[in-house]
């Protein structure tokens, strides 16, 4: 699977949006771009996967460039719960394809 | 809500017990788990990979005769870390994939499992 990169950690203003980078350049074309964050002590969560189009759901928005080279997950109105360590993922679809995380971006929300 | 549940959420146990810890999906059928391990201040590294009615796959480094895995049913699987050492303390996270229906190729993440060993 493709390797990403984030920058270590960034932080926003609660009820901003927070715009989250990802770069992910040696994607492949069967690659998904899945977005996953972790609050402290607790199980990964699940927040929004895409391919090649834009996509949107309650939680996030995210971006996909043209070249499939990068991403940013967008929070619109941050809260203080948002704050977590967002991991940014390839995978390939199928079965047994696994998700490998790395170090992630901590997101830091204050007051 | 959640739809994937570990237990117990946290244990203590003596050095050279053996520990039991067991992942459920709650509204799906997973014919894959998967069980990850996360060292304070790290990530979540992938111990395993199991399909139902399989041997569990182990990622290259994790011992599988210390790490027993066995996901006997589509909703049931269970972790067993024998003989446990200090140094296995850590928290350790399951994973359930669908394969169909409407969570069809997602992965959901259990709560965890705190083990510390004494």
């Amino acid at each position: 699977d493709a390797k990403t990169t984030q920058p270590p950690s960034m932080d926003c203003a609660e009820g901003r949006a927070a715009n989250l980078p990802c770069n992910h350049s040696t994607i492949s074309g069967n690659e998904y771009v899945y977005w996953y964050r972790q609050i402290h002590s607790q199980g990964p969560q699940y927040i929004i996967h895409g391919l090649k189009n834009n996509e949107t759901n309650e939680m996030a928005s995210l971006i996909i460039t043209e070249d499939r080279k990068s991403s940013t997950l967008i929070l619109p109105h941050a809260t203080l719960r948002d704050t977590a360590v967002y991991y940014c993922i390839v995978r390939v679809s199928g079965a047994n394809s696994k998700l490998t995380f790395g170090k992630g971006i901590t997101l830091s929300v204050r007051p | 809500g959640a739809v994937v549940s570990q237990h117990p959420s946290w244990v203590i146990c003596k050095s050279g017990t053996s520990v039991k810890i067991e992942c459920r999906s709650l509204d799906f059928q997973a014919t894959t788990m998967f069980w990850y391990r996360q060292f304070p201040k790290q990530s979540l590294m992938l111990m395993a990979t199991s399909n139902e009615g399989s041997k569990a796959t182990y990622e290259q480094g994790v011992e599988k005769d210390k790490f027993l895995i066995n996901h006997a049913s589509l909703t049931l699987s269970t972790l067993t870390v024998t003989s446990a050492h200090p140094e296995d303390s850590s928290f350790y996270i399951c994973s359930a994939r669908a394969t169909s229906g409407r969570r069809g190729n997602e992965q959901y993440f259990g709560p965890g499992t705190r083990l510390t060993v004494t």
